[in-house]
């Protein structure tokens, strides 16, 4: 299967806000509301942001949101700060295996 | 709060078989799924597989000839065997809770293997 397509880096002043797409096909992000976002940060292991498309868990700011159109997830990240800047992949459920985007550089300017 | 450590050898000779183990602490390794995922150096991540307490398993199509997960119940730790390793193995492996169809809400700290003679 293919990773999901995600643009290689986007950047942002802080207070503005940015959108990270995740662009999939029919047999992943778009045939099932199981899209998911991690946060990685240098050196650590990722962080769950948004589950189920636009879902928070507990602790998780509400500057992150998530959306979904068609075969195409976004995160949005609002009021952004510098901790924001970190790496950032979606994740998709595909049936019976599961499948991450190829990541996004996140730079805070 | 759940808790999980990666433990096995960081170097693997090519056309080995590597061998890594999750242990579990802070809940019951009888519920959730759980899962193996890898991340190349300087490269995204990868999902390897994962398999639920029953023993039940799904496998990367990419990878499924040469992976086994596995499950012991009594020690409260899952497992992962990959086959026939090359350099292009050469990754930090995260083992992680899934709660659910791609949502790894706990992550171990990674463990680096290297593939190398």
């Amino acid at each position: 299967q293919s990773a999901l397509t995600q643009p290689r880096s986007v950047s942002g002043s802080p207070g503005q806000s940015v959108t990270i797409s995740c662009t999939g096909t029919s047999s992943d992000v778009g045939g099932y509301n199981y899209v998911s976002w991690y946060q990685q940060h240098p050196g650590k292991a990722p962080k769950l942001m948004i589950y189920d498309v636009s879902k928070r868990p507990s602790g998780v700011p509400d500057r992150f949101s998530g959306s979904k159109s068609g075969n195409t997830a976004s995160l949005t990240i609002s009021g952004l700060q510098a901790e924001d800047e970190a790496d950032y992949y979606c994740c998709s459920y595909a049936g019976s295996y599961v499948v991450f985007g190829g990541g996004t550089k996140l730079t805070v300017l | 709060q759940v808790q999980l450590q990666e433990s096995g050898p960081g170097l693997v000779k090519p056309s080995e078989t590597l061998s890594l183990t999750c242990t579990v602490s802070g809940g019951s390794i009888s519920s959730y799924y759980w899962s193996w995922i890898r991340q190349p150096p300087g490269k995204g991540l990868e999902w390897i597989g994962y398999i639920y307490y029953s023993g039940s398993t799904n496998y990367n199509p990419s990878l499924k000839s040469r992976v086994t997960i596995s499950v012991d119940t009594s020690k409260n730790q899952f497992s992962l065997k990959l086959s026939s390793v090359t350099a292009a193995d050469t990754a930090v492996y995260y083992c992680g809770s899934m709660a659910a169809a791609g949502i790894v809400d706990y992550w171990g700290q990674g463990t680096l293997v290297t593939v190398s003679s």
